[in-house]
């Protein structure tokens, strides 16, 4: 089975800008949940998405949203970025939402300029 | 609000000596518990949960509900268990998986 697929892998974006990206789960799997990764804050909560519809957000301002479509995939954008906003975004897939045993991609290093 | 706590960044020991990683979460119910762990350049994964009461490569952890504490422990390190590890906890049912910041393992020789 394929894992988790995040793309892009790398990119570099200015202040101000919004970027999007993408996350392709192993197949079969309905829920997706996005988390931030930073050396100061470890892993913080973004949200998790379950049959397309939002089910759990955590603690960030509303220029971070997602979405899911019905092939599972999702896709999480940020907008007006800001320097802290530099990070390494995961995306996790599971059978079952709301379930500790996630399976994760490799990530997407943001790099806010 | 429910939060997990590791309170060390960085934990050095020798090859062969023991280890443990401490966690403690403030969630007042039933939480679920996890431990992930991420290598040098490999993706995070799951290690081990507390209802499976397992060990993996050597490691196991314990709920303890009066500490509300679940410590990561092997009683002989090993050179390649040096990695990022995380707990990571399920409180209330319906809500998301959250994590401590982590605890860097580094075991040498």
């Amino acid at each position: 089975k394929a894992g988790v697929t995040q793309t892009p892998r790398y990119l570099i974006k200015t202040r101000g800008q919004q970027v999007t990206l993408s996350c392709s789960p192993i197949s079969g799997h309905r829920s997706v949940s996005w988390y931030q990764q930073t050396p100061g804050q470890g892993l913080q909560f973004l949200f998790e998405y379950f049959s397309e519809t939002q089910r759990n957000k955590g603690n960030f301002p509303g220029r971070f949203s997602g979405r899911q479509f019905s092939n599972s995939r999702s896709e999480m954008n940020v907008s007006t970025l800001e320097l802290g906003d530099s990070a390494l975004y995961l995306c996790a897939s599971s059978l079952f939402r709301s379930t500790g045993e996630l399976f994760f991609g490799e990530g997407s290093r943001l790099t806010v300029l | 609000a429910q939060r997990v706590t590791q309170p060390e960044k960085l934990l050095s020991v020798f090859k062969g000596a023991p280890v443990e990683l401490k966690c403690n979460y403030s969630y007042s119910g039933s939480p679920e518990l996890f431990w992930y762990v991420q290598y040098s350049r490999q993706r995070l994964q799951l290690l081990l949960r507390h209802i499976s009461r397992e060990s993996i490569k050597g490691f196991t952890a314990d709920l303890n509900k009066g500490e509300t504490s679940f410590h990561l422990k092997k009683p002989f390190a090993q050179e390649e268990d040096s990695a990022m590890y995380y707990c990571a906890s399920i409180g209330q049912a319906g809500t998301a998986l959250i994590f401590g910041k982590g605890t860097t393992l580094s075991v040498s020789s």
